[in-house]
């Protein structure tokens, strides 16, 4: 079992409607938990940290459950300038980041 | 701009060549970490550097090995180059947990 796990790709939707990404991870211990962006053969940029009471930065909402070991992001109002691949990352003790294969979402109008 | 840069962006050597690749941390961050990203994947762990030294490293083999140097850029070597290791080359510094990536170094091994 690898240890972050996405939903499969890609995600193709309209300009203005709502999408939600799905993570899980296998080790309890993790610590902390986080969204990147990464566009088309460009490096992963920090979307947001998640936690575990939820947050929210303007359309996006993250949140994390512990017991089920599942982190989520909704993308509200989707805009073009969304299209990217979404990566669901996790870090256990302040060395490795370990990131998940990636969501990829294509906004259309 | 995340202030990490990395060099060369470009790179294309053949089967059985050595590599070194180059990364400047952003100003203040004292930990370097260094990711491989193949084609439709996530990026991989390669090893970790704290303050000169390796901090822990992920499921790759001896032949890829690493430096970081008293201003806390860092070298990523990669001996006897194999097809597999054509990837997207990813240097991260961080002082806490967020971490800042570089633009990245594409190798291609023909």
């Amino acid at each position: 079992r690898k240890e972050v796990e996405q939903d499969p790709g890609p995600f193709n939707v309209p300009e203005g409607a709502t999408v939600a990404f799905n993570c899980t991870y296998s080790n309890s211990a993790s610590q902390s938990f986080f969204w990147y962006r990464q566009d088309c053969r460009k490096e992963p940029k920090l979307l947001m940290s998640v936690y575990s009471s939820g947050n929210e930065d303007g359309r996006f909402t993250a949140q994390l459950n512990r017991a089920s070991q599942y982190i989520s992001l909704l993308i509200r109002d989707s805009k073009l300038s969304d299209s990217a691949t979404y990566l669901c990352v996790v870090n256990q003790a302040g060395t490795a980041l370990i990131f998940g294969k990636g969501t990829t979402l294509s906004v259309s109008s | 701009e995340t202030g990490v840069t990395q060099s060369p962006t470009h790179l294309i050597k053949t089967r059985g060549q050595q590599v070194t690749l180059r990364c400047s941390s952003q100003s203040g961050h004292n930990t370097v970490s260094w990711y491989q990203q193949a084609l439709g994947q996530g990026p991989q762990f390669i090893f970790q550097y704290y303050r000169e030294e390796e901090n822990g490293r992920g499921n790759f083999p001896p032949r890829f090995s690493g430096l970081q140097f008293p201003n806390y850029s860092s070298e990523l070597n990669v001996n006897a180059l194999e097809l597999d290791d054509s990837a997207l080359y990813l240097c991260a510094s961080s002082s806490g947990t967020e971490a800042f990536f570089g633009q990245g170094t594409r190798l291609t091994v023909v």
